[in-house]
């Protein structure tokens, strides 16, 4: 069964870095997202990603936050200047269309620790 | 703007117990109601969901949850449990015409032997 993979698994960085989370979406999906996990906290919607735009993104997606689609099978997620709460587990999901009713299928997540 | 509780953080159940996870959500406008697992190490998966028709809606593995826009509920329900099913459940809600799930904070369901 197709399925979303993310790199790495466990990503370590100093307050400050650069970080880019890749996500791999399943093959024939068309639409994008991003959510995030803080410890102990609710899964939050990021970004959602369509045709190589942003269709919608939340409060939490500031200037600090950007998505691309770099070639034909990677999603990425970058967050220029990392700060200490922008700790958390990172989840990234697809669909097929953008029907609210279409399944979001999603990848097993990248845990991003701040130092 | 839509909201989604889970009352229970933790639920311990002995194995073949009957179990209940809670779900209540608010929203002004229809939704659609999903329930995803999380498996240790492992992504979200669906679990199940509501669209429309019959309120109450099964999964392969024997879980149900009925839909009740009354009490504005959609409570999942296992009659015996399995080891196998611990796991965290996610209840979330997506507004129609929209892309964005809301989730609640999850129950981590932990079964005894």
């Amino acid at each position: 069964e197709p399925e979303v993979t993310q790199t790495p698994s466990h990503q370590v960085t100093q307050m400050g870095q650069e970080v880019i989370l890749r996500c791999v979406p399943i093959s024939n999906h068309l639409y994008f997202y991003w959510y995030r996990q803080i410890l102990g906290q609710k899964v939050e919607f990021l970004v959602s990603f369509y045709n190589n735009e942003i269709s919608e993104k939340s409060e939490i997606f500031d200037d600090q936050f950007s998505v691309e689609r770099p070639d034909g099978s990677n999603f990425t997620l970058k967050i220029r200047s990392t700060k200490l709460e922008d700790s958390a587990m990172y989840f990234c999901a697809s669909t097929g269309t953008a029907q609210a009713a279409d399944t979001q299928y999603f990848g097993p997540g990248t845990r991003l620790t701040v130092l | 703007a839509q909201s989604v509780t889970q009352l229970d953080s933790q639920v311990p159940v002995f194995e073949e117990a009957p179990v209940e996870l809670r779900c209540n959500y608010s929203s002004s406008v229809s939704v659609y109601l999903f329930w995803y697992v999380q498996y240790p190490n492992q992504g979200l998966q669906l679990l199940l969901k509501y669209l429309s028709g019959s309120t109450l809606v099964e999964s392969i593995n024997g879980f149900e949850a009925e839909f009740n826009k009354s009490q504005t509920s959609f409570h999942l329900r296992k009659p015996s449990v399995h080891i196998s099913d611990t796991a965290e459940y996610f209840c979330a809600v997506i507004r129609q015409g929209a892309q964005k799930l809301v989730f609640g904070q999850g129950t981590r369901l932990t079964i005894n032997p």
